[in-house]
């Protein structure tokens, strides 16, 4: 099976812009979480999204919304990009119980 | 609340000396417990996972964990290290929410140095 894919790997955008990231789960998981991973804050959780609804959301302010479509992919937007916005973002899928990750998107805002 | 707590922030081993991170979690009830590892610019392995069943967790790349809920512990060991063992190791707690829902808590991570 193909593991977690996300799109796109690297992306810089200057503050203000905003961004929007993809991630597609593995084949049949249903269940995509977004985490945003940073040197000083760690990974932190930011939404969960199950059969296009978002059942979960982390401590992140409404810049931060995403998606999900009736295939299980998923996006992730940031609006009025901050520099402290710039992160690792990883995807995960889950079918029940562990949550397996893409790659991530390094974004990075100037 | 369920919480980890990675003891150490960097280990430094010698390449064939055993390995050990430690993990003290936090849990009102029986947590699942992951380790997961992550390799420079890589996303995020999963090693192994603890979810109430045997209490010695055998995982991937000859690592494993033990589960002492009198310690409230879940240490990762290796009996030889590798160098392609190096890279960042979390320790992780998956917190129930509403359903079948879960997220996960990251402990601060380990550094894994392997030196020759």
């Amino acid at each position: 099976k193909a593991g977690v894919t996300q799109t796109p790997r690297y992306l810089i955008k200057t503050r203000g812009q905003q961004v929007t990231l993809s991630c597609s789960p593995i084949s049949g998981h249903r269940s995509v979480s977004w985490y945003q991973q940073t040197p000083g804050q760690g990974l932190q959780f930011l939404f969960e999204y199950f059969s296009e609804t978002q059942r979960n959301k982390g401590n992140f302010p409404g810049r931060f919304s995403g998606r999900q479509f009736s295939n299980s992919r998923s996006e992730m937007n940031v609006s009025t990009l901050e520099l402290g916005d710039s992160a690792l973002y990883l995807c995960a899928s889950s079918l029940v119980g562990e949550q397996y990750f893409g790659p991530g998107t390094r974004l990075t805002v100037t | 609340a369920q919480s980890v707590t990675q003891l150490d922030s960097h280990v430094s081993v010698s390449e064939g000396t055993p390995v050990l991170l430690r993990c003290n979690y936090s849990s009102s009830y029986s947590p699942s417990l992951f380790w997961y590892v992550q390799h420079p610019n890589k996303g995020l392995q999963l090693l192994l996972k603890y979810t109430s069943a045997a209490t010695l967790v055998k995982g991937i790349n000859g690592f494993e964990a033990e589960f002492k809920k009198s310690e409230t512990s879940f240490h990762l060991t290796k009996p030889s290290a590798h160098m392609s063992d190096a890279a960042e190791y979390f320790c992780v707690v998956s917190v129930p929410l509403t359903g079948t829902a879960s997220k996960l808590t990251f402990g601060t991570g380990t550094r894994l140095q392997v030196t020759l």
